[in-house]
């Protein structure tokens, strides 16, 4: 079975400056894939970054970076320049590399950025 | 850029009664995933069906049931709905070539 764990409920990080978020998996597969997903209070689910397993190179998306460490089942997403509209719950996600298979999320860690 | 399509958006409905749920997923994705949030919880995996195929299944309650049909649109049956299936109802959707999922809105189901 697959385990994700978010260790950090809520998270506050002023405006403009950097917050990492962490996230840590259990699994015995060596092909899979890792998401941040974004949920606003709206409560829609927002896709962040992703990662794949076999890829040694850290995913980048704009203000958004991952540090991605296999072999200690790291995945903690980094935010850069920080702006109110982060502001949301942020899940880590798990995904065997195989069509239709589910995501087994963390439960969650709240980000408030503050003005 | 088309997005994951639900509805209803809002259901209201009483113990007992039942509940159909639909999805219609980005076009072109073959494979779509259902999920219950309930408040303060993350999401629960439910079923999925790739190509009109069941392909995972979770925690669904025998009570429930889905498909995906020829269109690729799928559906969540609901039946003697109980209070505690008052949640947040995800569709998502993803191509076999990327297995990104990308949420629908959801459908928010209250049952009184």
């Amino acid at each position: 079975a697959q385990t994700v764990t978010q260790s950090q409920p809520e998270m506050s990080v002023q405006e403009a400056e950097t917050v990492t978020l962490s996230c840590t998996y259990d699994t015995s597969e060596n092909n899979y894939y890792l998401f941040w997903y974004k949920q606003p209070p709206s409560r829609q689910m927002i896709l962040v970054i992703r990662q794949e397993a076999y890829k040694q190179q850290n995913a980048t998306e704009n203000r958004f970076s991952v540090n991605f460490q296999k072999a200690a089942k790291s995945f903690s997403l980094k935010i850069s320049d920080s702006q109110l509209g982060d502001t949301a719950m942020y899940f880590c996600a798990f995904m065997k590399r195989l069509t239709g298979n589910q995501f087994y999320f963390g439960t969650g860690t709240s980000l408030t950025v503050i003005p | 850029a088309a997005g994951v399509i639900q509805s209803p958006r809002h259901l209201i409905k009483e113990k007992r009664e039942t509940a159909t749920l639909k999805c219609y997923p980005i076009p072109r994705h073959d494979t779509v995933y259902w999920y219950q949030q309930g408040p303060g919880q993350d999401p629960q995996f439910l079923i999925s069906f790739y190509e009109k195929m069941q392909s995972d299944k979770g925690s669904i309650p025998d009570r429930f049931s889905a498909q995906q049909f020829s269109d690729y649109h799928s559906e969540l049956n609901m039946s003697s709905l109980e209070l505690g299936d008052s949640a947040l109802y995800f569709c998502a959707s993803s191509s076999s070539s990327y297995n990104e999922q990308y949420f629908g809105p959801g459908t928010r189901l209250t049952v009184l």
